[in-house]
């Protein structure tokens, strides 16, 4: 039972130009949602998150929006550098209890 | 600053045998968890852990346990491996109140 879906499992995107990840969520009740982005051999690395009781929050060139009704949050990164491509996860957690619900990833992929 | 450290990085280990997974993390959060990452997918919750309590455990066999230290460090046991236990596991920690958590980079360990 995935609570929390990536349903593309890579994207390929030009340099410059704008990408846009997808992650949508079957649990109601989680109200704080994170993404991550991951390098090879390395650990997660926290990129930005939202809560519930928001629909955007942006932090340089990442961008997050949240729509509660469609269950469906993206990542919005503008414009993509070659930096960026790496696996991203969308995960999701209640604040009651920390514990992160974490999709499959999306590998991202700058094309020069 | 230091991040998380998680040791060993690498580890090869044969089917039944036991295994310790040793994690430190960043200086005054008082937060660990564990995640389960297995190739292909995003990381599973197995372990979180506050001020040397247990508060949250994923849906993980007994053969997996873990403990929070006094100076907040932390361990992972696995016990009667199998090659299913092969994944890299990782280690985060957290601040107090704070929902970015930051992760080590992770123990790859196989199972054969």
């Amino acid at each position: 039972d995935q609570q929390v879906k990536q349903n593309s499992p890579s994207l390929s995107v030009q340099e410059g130009r704008i990408s846009i990840l997808n992650c949508d969520y079957t649990n109601s009740m989680f109200d704080y949602f994170l993404w991550y982005k991951k390098y090879p051999a390395e650990g997660p690395t926290f990129l930005i998150s939202i809560s519930s009781i928001k629909d955007k929050n942006e932090d340089g060139r990442f961008t997050v929006f949240l729509n509660k009704s469609a269950k469906h949050l993206s990542l919005h990164i503008v414009p993509s550098q070659p930096g960026d491509s790496a696996v991203y996860f969308c995960a999701a957690s209640r604040i009651s209890n920390y514990q992160l619900i974490w999709g499959a990833g999306t590998k991202l992929i700058i094309k020069p | 600053d230091a991040g998380v450290t998680q040791s060993p990085t690498h580890l090869i280990k044969t089917r039944g045998q036991h295994v310790t997974l040793r994690c430190s993390p960043i200086s005054g959060h008082k937060s660990v968890s564990w995640y389960q990452q297995v190739l292909g997918q995003g990381p599973q919750f197995i372990f979180q852990y506050y001020e040397k309590e247990e508060r949250g455990r994923g849906n993980f066999p007994d053969r997996f346990s873990a403990r929070q230290f006094p100076n907040y460090s932390s361990e992972l046991n696995v016990n009667a491996l199998l090659l299913g236990d092969s994944a890299l596991y990782l280690c985060a920690s957290r601040p107090t109140g704070v929902y970015g958590y930051t992760f080590g980079s992770g123990t790859r360990l196989t199972v054969v």
